[in-house]
């Protein structure tokens, strides 16, 4: 059982340059989501997805797009990175997110590591 | 806007003690609020998630508490160990349409032996 996977974990951009953040989740989970986590500003929703096809942005949209094609994959795309965009990501899913229950909680992946020089 | 609080950034304690670990948000209109732990370089692991409605909520060592009408919930956790040191993040989920979590920006435990 795989969980949350995210792809690739660690890469350098020079600026300007594009990239694409993959997240795949094997929970057949509706709700998928891209956060950045920076020092002394915690976890910020990026863009978010309620299902297949669908997305919405989340609190810190700008410089970002996402893409929902498949219900496993959540694709999350930079096409001209800046410096600012130096951060950590992370990806998470859950069943129904704003109907969580004790039985169903968020799952994260392990993280993204990316460095915008 | 909610905002989650965190007080203090960093926590460090003797193997053994009991401690608790706070979190105050400033919108009592939470659908629920969850206590996730964080290892260096690794994501978020849920620890306890507790309703609107429930006042705590137990697993093992871990006991977290809901007071909505305050703002508050604490993180207890008894008999710490080394293996309990990690960063503690809580947050909070409002209802409806918008399934956003506010996170606030954690608490980094160190429980030295």
């Amino acid at each position: 059982n795989a969980g949350v996977t995210q792809t690739p974990k660690f890469r350098v951009l020079k600026t300007g340059q594009s990239m694409t953040l993959l997240c795949a989740q094997d929970m057949n989970h509706e709700y998928m989501y891209w956060y950045r986590q920076d020092p002394g500003m915690g976890l910020r929703l990026i863009h978010y997805s309620v299902g297949e096809g669908t997305t919405a942005k989340g609190e810190v949209p700008d410089g970002y797009n996402v893409s929902r094609l498949k219900k496993q994959n959540f694709l999350l795309g930079l096409e001209s990175a800046a410096p600012s965009q130096t951060s950590v990501y992370f990806c998470a899913s859950s069943y129904k997110g704003h109907r969580v229950t004790s039985g169903n909680t968020i799952y994260f992946g392990e993280g993204s590591w990316l460095t915008v020089v | 806007k909610q905002e989650v609080t965190q007080i203090p950034a960093a926590l460090s304690v003797p193997e053994g003690e009991n401690l608790v670990l706070n979190c105050s948000f400033t919108d009592s209109a939470i659908y629920n609020l969850q206590w996730f732990r964080q290892d260096p370089g690794k994501g978020l692991t849920s620890l306890l998630l507790i309703q609107s409605s429930q006042r705590e909520q137990t697993s093992g060592r871990l006991n977290a508490s809901l007071d909505k009408s305050s703002g508050r919930s604490t993180l207890y956790i008894a008999a710490s160990q080394p293996g309990d040191s990690a960063t503690y993040l809580c947050a909070v989920r409002r209802d409806g349409a918008n399934s956003k979590l506010t996170f606030g920006k954690g608490i980094t435990l160190s429980v030295r032996p």
